[in-house]
């Protein structure tokens, strides 16, 4: 089985800042990993995802992750913020074995500041 | 292109009543899945379906069944509606690659 810790359930920072999501996951098996976004009232769209390669994975909208599997962590970064980034933001993990379950996080709201 | 159509999007229960929520996709994806959103809870699996004629639980099945008779559909039915169902479901779908495609969401609250 997999799960997924996102370790701040809220993240405040002003615009042009920069920023980092943290995720953790736990799996037995090797995993895909995934980050999604969701702005107000609106279902959730994918940011980027990790199948396999390169560890630094880039995604829409400037946002970056990068695989860690010594440390199981998938954070995700931007340079620089904007207000429209303002959104809930989930990690999500789905094992490498014959499981298309895919299990979420908690969730991370990101808040962007004039 | 549709993609993924949930209806209704707003519903309000009596505790006790049943009903179904209503999910469509016009991908031809073999993997369709039902999530619950609870404030702070992030998203948590109900049931998922790898094609037509199989399903299976996810994290909280409970008080949930669904079916899945076509690749198309797959509806979840509530039997006995609870209070602790209040919440707002999601349906998904996705071919191998592991990318979700979400429906708009269903808002249900039971009183």
């Amino acid at each position: 089985a997999q799960s997924v810790t996102q370790l701040d359930s809220q993240v405040p920072v002003f615009e042009e800042a920069p920023v980092e999501l943290r995720c953790n996951y736990s799996s037995s098996v090797s995993v895909y990993l995934f980050w999604y976004v969701q702005y107000p009232n609106q279902g959730l769209q994918l940011l980027l995802k990790y199948l396999s390669g390169s560890t630094l994975v880039k995604g829409i909208n400037g946002f970056e992750a990068e695989f860690n599997k010594s440390q199981t962590s998938f954070h995700l970064r931007k340079p620089s913020v904007h207000i429209s980034d303002t959104a809930e933001y989930f990690c999500a993990v789905r094992g490498m074995d014959s499981s298309y379950k895919l299990i979420f996080g908690s969730g991370t709201r990101l808040l962007v500041r004039p | 292109n549709a993609g993924v159509t949930q209806t209704p999007k707003f519903r309000i229960l009596k505790i006790g009543q049943s009903m179904t929520l209503q999910c469509t996709q016009d991908m031809n994806h073999n993997y369709m899945y039902w999530y619950r959103q609870d404030p702070g809870m992030g998203l948590k699996l109900i049931y998922y379906s790898v094609g037509a004629g199989i399903t299976d639980k996810g994290e909280v099945p409970n008080g949930y069944n669904v079916s899945r008779s076509t690749t198309e559909d797959f509806p979840l039915r509530l039997e006995l509606a609870a209070p602790s169902q209040t919440s707002v479901y999601f349906c998904a779908s996705t071919e191998n690659t592991g990318e979700l495609f979400f429906g708009e969401g269903s808002r249900l609250t039971v009183l």
